[in-house]
């Protein structure tokens, strides 16, 4: 079974600073998604960023970028020029790409990391 | 953009009632999924649903629960007898063609609290 591991409960940045949220995985396929969720305080789950395994070119979007280290089983997330809205609970998340196992693609979730951004 | 809607955003309920929980997943997905989120905790997987049938379902999701697509474009989770442990946020989440890489898109999910 897949599990996804993030390993800081709590990070806190300063406004216009770089943060760096981490995420460990544990899989036995091959092909896959990651993604990012953010979810604020009204717990909405809005996807922050995805990256496909098979592409070895990390992901942006706009000041948010991740880290994808296949081999190491890690993909983290950068958030550039951090403001104030960005404060929010940040998910990372795996989805197999085939249906192997049973899977059915379901999303597997890590426990979050609750990002505070200080002004 | 096309979004994933939920209804009620918010019901409280008595222990052992019935409660159903509405969804309009994004027109033309073909997978259709709930999860659930108790307060502090992380997103658990209850159910996935495709070609009118579940196709996957969690330990939680045992004989209480219960879902369907009765008209082509609702998507709903009914709770049965409710427990007070029932009290989450269930996030309703569809999405497109798998080999088409399409992500999975939460609506903004129907807190439920049971008194």
């Amino acid at each position: 079974a897949q599990t996804v591991t993030q390993s800081q409960p709590e990070m806190s940045v300063q406004e216009a600073e770089t943060v760096t949220l981490s995420c460990t995985y544990d899989t036995s396929e091959s092909d896959y998604y990651l993604f990012w969720y953010k979810q604020p305080p009204s717990r909405q789950m809005i996807l922050v960023i995805r990256q496909e395994a098979y592409k070895q070119q990390n992901a942006t979007e706009n000041r948010f970028s991740v880290n994808f280290q296949k081999a190491a089983k890690s993909f983290s997330l950068k958030i550039s020029d951090s403001q104030l809205g960005d404060a929010a609970m940040y998910f990372c998340a795996y989805r197999p790409l085939f249906n192997s196992g049973g899977s059915n693609y379901k999303l597997t979730f890590g426990k979050g990391t609750l990002l505070t951004v200080n002004p | 953009e096309p979004e994933v809607t939920q209804t009620p955003s918010h019901q409280v309920t008595q222990m052992g009632q019935e409660v159903i929980l509405r969804c309009v997943p994004i027109s033309n997905h073909l997978y259709f999924y709930w999860y659930r989120q108790i307060l502090g905790q992380k997103v658990e997987f209850l159910v996935s649903f495709y070609n009118n049938e579940i196709s996957e379902k969690s330990e939680i999701f045992d004989d209480q629960f219960s879902v369907e697509r009765p008209d082509g474009s609702n998507f709903t989770l009914k709770i049965r007898s409710t427990k007070l442990e029932d009290s989450a946020m269930y996030f309703c989440a569809s999405s497109g063609f798998i080999s088409s890489g399409n992500t999975i898109y939460f609506g903004e999910g129907s807190w439920l609290t049971v008194v």
